[in-house]
């Protein structure tokens, strides 16, 4: 059964502040990987993706992959309270052609 | 960017009574269209998988004869709750993607169920 692991928290930090979200994965195959997020009562909306090893940014949120060690994070800078949501980190499984996501990571940020 | 249409946002229905939903890719063909639950404060829990023009592929304990799935082209899938109970009532969150290693999902707003 392939696994993608996350704390599921809450991590709380501090507004304005760089949250950190982490998340493992047991494939160690897998090539696609997405971050999303979900506010309480809603439905996931995507936020990020990252294929290869190193750093991807889109403006506050940058992605960060380790494939060696099978890891990938998501960094939150100048954290609001608007980001107070559950991050779900998802990998894409080749082989079953699906999504894999984790339980997420509850973030709440405090003004 | 990409969108996913879902309808309705909300059902309120009597016991017995069967539920569609319907789920539909606005601006991209999707290939493989994916069905979730989600009850309250607990993670999305993966229904079934459809591909345009052929079977549905469910999950291990997802009845098919109770949750039918249609995906009869490459921008709409429904999803029948047949002879809906009370412990039916959840919230069901569609998804779409294109083929290809580098696609993501691309979900719904979603539909919450109450089953009287």
């Amino acid at each position: 059964q392939k696994e993608v692991e996350q704390n599921s928290g809450p991590l709380s930090v501090p507004e304005g502040a760089i949250a950190s979200l982490n998340c493992t994965y047991s494939d160690r195959g897998s090539q696609s990987f997405f971050w999303y997020r979900q506010y309480s009562g809603k439905s996931p909306e995507l936020i990020m993706f990252i294929y290869s090893n190193g750093d991807k940014e889109d403006g506050r949120f940058t992605a960060q992959l380790n494939k060696a060690s099978q890891y990938v994070s998501l960094l939150i800078r100048d954290s609001q309270p608007s980001d107070s949501a559950t991050y779900l980190c998802a990998v894409w499984d080749g082989g079953y052609q699906k999504v894999t996501f984790g339980t997420g990571t509850k973030l709440q940020v405090i003004p | 960017g990409a969108v996913v249409s879902q309808h309705p946002s909300w059902v309120i229905c009597k016991s017995g009574t069967s539920v569609k939903i319907e789920c539909r890719s606005l601006d991209f063909q999707a290939t493989t269209m994916f069905w979730y639950r989600q009850f309250p404060k607990q993670s999305l829990m993966l229904m079934a998988t459809s591909n345009e023009g052929s079977k549905a592929t469910y999950e291990q304990g997802v009845e098919k004869d109770k949750f039918l799935i249609n995906h009869a082209s490459l921008t709409l899938s429904t999803l029948t709750v047949t002879s809906a109970h009370p412990e039916d009532s959840s919230f069901y969150i569609c998804s779409a993607r294109f083929f290809g290693l580098d696609q993501p999902q691309h979900f719904g707003d979603g539909t919450r169920l109450s089953i009287l």
